[in-house]
């Protein structure tokens, strides 16, 4: 059974600084996406990751990919009060030509703060 | 920019009672999906749709719950006889074409809160 992990659940960051957060899953897959929700709202997707060694960025906001550590970070830079939502990371397994559901992880809420 | 819809936003609805919640997916998209989050919770899979069939089911995805394409537009996921832990956002998501390397995010519509009593 694929397992992610996201760490940590929380985090309250300083406007301007960095910090990353990271998203774990247990078996080998393919495919891994970010998404945004802010409360009581939709998930917004962020990002795609395909590859090893993928990197994608959208503003202060970057991702990786390491498939073989199976690990994915979130970095941000200069942290702003309009990041403050919870970040899912999302990971579907490898499966050619089918469509197949997407396990998430429990989410990071993360909080700017002035 | 094309998006999910879905309808009504908020449902509540007596427990034993049957309740339909319905989505519109992007257009030209193939394969749909309907998703759960209980409050505070992960967002949880239930179910997969693509050429008018069932793909893929979850353990959650019991007798209780079905899902139809009744016209070319709308997806609808019925729930029979509901219980109080049916009690959750319940999100409808399509995708253009999934699967392995597929550089397709599922896009999500803004979710039915589903409030049983």
């Amino acid at each position: 059974e694929l397992k992610v992990e996201q760490n940590p659940l929380f985090l309250s960051m300083q406007e301007g600084k960095n910090y990353t957060i990271y998203c774990n899953y247990s078996t080998t897959s393919d495919r891994l996406y970010w998404y945004r929700q802010d409360p009581g709202k939709s998930l917004e997707s962020l990002f795609v990751l395909l590859s090893n060694g993928a990197v994608k960025q959208e503003g202060r906001l970057m991702a990786s990919l390491d498939t073989k550590a199976r690990l994915s970070t979130l970095h941000i830079t200069a942290a702003v009060h309009d990041l403050s939502a919870t970040y899912f990371c999302a990971v579907g397994l490898p499966d050619p030509g089918a469509n197949s559901k997407l396990t998430f992880g429990k989410g990071i809420t993360l909080s700017v703060r002035p | 920019e094309p998006e999910v819809t879905q309808t009504p936003s908020h449902q509540v609805t007596q427990m034993g009672q049957e309740v339909i919640l319905r989505c519109v997916p992007i257009s030209n998209h193939l394969y749909f999906y309907w998703y759960r989050q209980i409050l505070g919770q992960k967002v949880e899979f239930l179910v997969s749709f693509y050429n008018n069939e069932i793909s893929e089911k979850s353990e959650i995805f019991d007798d209780q719950f079905s899902v139809e394409r009744p016209d070319g537009s709308n997806f609808t996921l019925k729930i029979r006889s509901t219980k109080l832990e049916d009690s959750a956002m319940y999100f409808c998501a399509s995708s253009v074409n999934t699967g392995s390397y597929s550089n397709q995010p599922q896009h999500f519509g803004d979710g039915t809160r589903l409030s049983i009593l």
